[in-house]
């Protein structure tokens, strides 16, 4: 079975400062990954998702990286800002229909 | 609004009863998927349809739970004689018709069993 996990679990940063998020999943052989971002007590948005061809995506001040062969992911925050404090999740797929989430990292960025 | 909708969004209930939710995804997808999160944990999958059909289950659907999602537009979420460990957000997810394609997500039923 797919066993995603994320580090850290919480992380705190000052406004402004760049940061990066981890993934990491136990079997290589995945459809696509999936970034996402929760807010407390909300549904998912979808931030990024990669294609198992593809070795990264990016969206404004974020870009997503995928190395499949070592199983790992990470999320690059560009210039944080308090708006971004929220968990952020990734998800990955083997079969493109179930997918499977890691636990999450909690950011707070600080004003 | 076109994204997913939920309904409830908060039930609490007593041990023993039955509980149904139900999700509306986006008007266009195909794919339809069910999740359950507790606190500090991701969601875990429970079910997916491909417009009426139920074509994957996880292990974690016991024999209480049962999704149906008639003529492939809603779907709802039917748990029986409900326990304690149901507690927990029920999220709803909508995509297109490719595997793998991005998921969009309901704000989630917070299921609360006493």
């Amino acid at each position: 079975k797919q066993e995603v996990t994320q580090i850290p679990a919480a992380l705190s940063v000052p406004e402004g400062e760049n940061l990066v998020l981890n993934c990491s999943f136990t079997d290589s052989a995945i459809y696509n990954l999936q970034w996402f971002r929760q807010d407390p007590g909300k549904g998912l948005t979808s931030l990024l998702l990669i294609q198992s061809s593809q070795r990264e995506q990016t969206s404004g001040r974020l870009n997503a990286s995928l190395d499949k062969s070592s199983g790992r992911s990470t999320l690059y925050i560009a210039a944080s800002q308090p708006g971004d404090s929220a968990t952020y999740l990734c998800a990955v797929t083997n079969t493109g229909n179930q997918f499977y989430f890691g636990t999450g990292t909690s950011l707070t960025v600080i004003p | 609004d076109t994204g997913v909708s939920q309904d409830p969004r908060h039930k609490i209930t007593k041990r023993g009863q039955n509980v149904t939710f139900r999700c509306d995804p986006i008007s266009e997808h195909n794919r339809l998927y069910w999740y359950r999160q507790t606190l500090g944990q991701g969601p875990e999958f429970l079910t997916y349809f491909q417009n009426e059909a139920q074509l994957e289950k996880s292990r974690l659907l016991s024999d209480r739970f049962s999704a149906e999602r008639p003529k492939g537009s809603f779907s709802t979420l039917e748990i029986q004689r409900t326990e304690q460990g149901d507690s927990a957000m029920y999220l709803c997810a909508s995509s297109y018709d490719y595997a793998g394609d991005e998921q969009f997500f309901g704000p989630g039923t917070r299921l609360t069993v006493l």
